[in-house]
């Protein structure tokens, strides 16, 4: 199966402050990656798909990008309501498999 | 407006069983593979089971195969966790969710992203 890695899996960061979070596969999964933002006592929200594709309805501040077995996370310009976690997902053959998750918090 | 809702969550001791249910409005259920997953407190989000659009395939993280059954009736437009000899570290707010794409869509996979989530259903596995 495949694992992936989150770095960092903790982050303190302010309003406007650019982020990256990294997410990094075991083995080469072509642009099978997706990230999600989770907020407290909310349910997942789908951001990027395919490693760098912007989910309907999501703001450009966040971007992905990366192939085979190193992606990146961005968000441009934090806002105050960007304060949550953050995991990548990887789809491989019948398995869905995610990241331990980045949380973001403020400094 | 799309939406998922979760009922079944509860309290039950180790090796019980819970089945879990989720109501689907606002698409076509028929059309898109549907999941289980969960989130597990200190650890994060974990994938739990998905089915094909017409239940053909059906696929489950090796945590819970053997255990728990995913099911689905599109005319009820509803999907289905049945979870038997549950553990302690089954405890997690369970969630169901509506796969990206469609069942007309040519690609290699089964499964691509959750693009709709429910709000969840806790499940609480102690004695």
């Amino acid at each position: 199966d495949i694992q992936l890695t989150q770095s960092p899996s903790s982050l303190a960061a302010s309003v406007g402050d650019r982020v990256t979070i990294t997410c990094q596969a075991s083995q080469d999964i072509g642009n099978r990656l997706n990230w999600y933002q989770q907020k407290r006592g909310k349910a997942p929200k789908l951001l990027i798909y395919d490693a760098s594709t912007l989910q309907a309805g999501v703001p450009a501040i966040f971007s992905g990008s990366g192939s085979g077995t190193d992606f990146t996370f961005i968000i441009s310009s934090l806002q105050p309501e960007d304060f949550a976690t953050y995991y990548c997902q990887v789809y491989d053959d019948v398995l869905l498999t995610f990241g331990q998750g980045t949380r973001l918090e403020i400094k | 407006e799309v939406q998922l809702v979760e009922s079944g969550g509860g309290l039950v001791q180790p090796g019980r069983s819970l089945r879990l249910s989720c109501a689907v409005s606002g698409f076509n259920i028929e059309e898109f593979a549907m999941h289980w997953a969960r989130l597990v407190p200190g650890t994060g989000l974990e994938w739990v089971a998905g089915i094909t659009w017409n239940s053909d395939n059906i696929h489950y993280a090796d945590s819970v195969k053997g255990r728990f059954t995913i099911s689905r009736d599109n005319d009820k437009k509803s999907l289905y966790l049945q979870m038997n000899s549950l553990r302690p570290e089954d405890t997690a707010l369970y969630y169901c969710a509506k796969d990206l794409r469609p069942s007309y869509y040519f690609g290699a996979y089964y499964y691509y992203a959750l693009d709709v989530w429910g709000q969840g259903t806790t499940v609480t596995v102690s004695s």
